[in-house]
């Protein structure tokens, strides 16, 4: 049984550009939530998509975006690039009704911008 | 709003040393509690969990009690081996699938 799959694993960018990370979440699990992880730090929530909508977001500007899918994947966007969104983005994925049982978490994308 | 606080690190101990990290947390209502571990280059990975107050989390050697009175979750394991090193999040999550909350992590080396 596939767990959390994100791609890409790695990915640098030049500042000011838009980048798309993407995840699959684990089979039969229906929200996706998305965390960025500084070197050192925990991670901090972004927001979370359940039935293709925004169910709950972070203190994040409006430079970072997502979209659910109708097959419960997803995708994070982040425009307008800075050096400070150098970090390692983790996607985590769950059941509506379970989440209080756990999270599962994908490996991450590692985004370095330069 | 939420939050959580460990113990500051790096934790080195030798193997079989006994293991003691601490968390604390602040947040309305009654949360979800888990500790979850992290290896080098990896996602996370959930250790432990616990839903109420009193309940008990353990897997793999390691335990954490939900403690309200004290507001704890403090991890513990009798004798830790080298494949333990990793760095360790305790966090929390609302009722009705909310967010979690991570404090900083804990960096745990263990010396042969």
């Amino acid at each position: 049984d596939a767990g959390v799959t994100q791609s890409p694993t790695h990915l640098i960018k030049t500042r000011g550009q838009q980048v798309t990370l993407r995840c699959s979440p684990k089979s039969g699990h229906d929200t996706v939530s998305w965390y960025q992880q500084a070197l050192g730090q925990g991670p901090q929530f972004i927001f979370q998509y359940y039935e293709e909508e925004e169910r709950q977001r972070g203190n994040f500007p409006d430079r970072f975006s997502g979209h659910q899918f109708p097959n419960y994947s997803s995708e994070l966007n982040v425009n307008a690039l800075l050096l400070g969104d150098s970090a390692l983005y983790l996607c985590a994925s769950s059941l509506v009704r379970a989440a209080n049982y756990g999270y599962t978490f994908g490996s991450g994308t590692r985004l370095t911008v330069v | 709003g939420d939050s959580v606080t460990q113990m500051e690190g790096p934790v080195t101990l030798s193997e079989e040393a006994f293991l003691t990290i601490n968390c604390t947390y602040t947040a309305t209502g009654y949360p979800s509690l888990f500790w979850y571990v992290q290896y080098p280059g990896e996602g996370l990975q959930l250790l432990l969990k616990a839903t109420k107050a009193d309940d008990k989390g353990s897997n793999k050697g390691f335990e954490a009690t939900y403690r309200k009175e004290t507001t704890s979750f403090h991890l513990e394991k009798g004798s830790v081996q080298v494949s333990d090193s990793a760095v360790y999040f305790c966090a929390l999550s609302g009722r009705g699938a909310q967010k979690l909350v991570f404090g900083q992590g804990t960096r745990l080396t263990i010396n042969p």
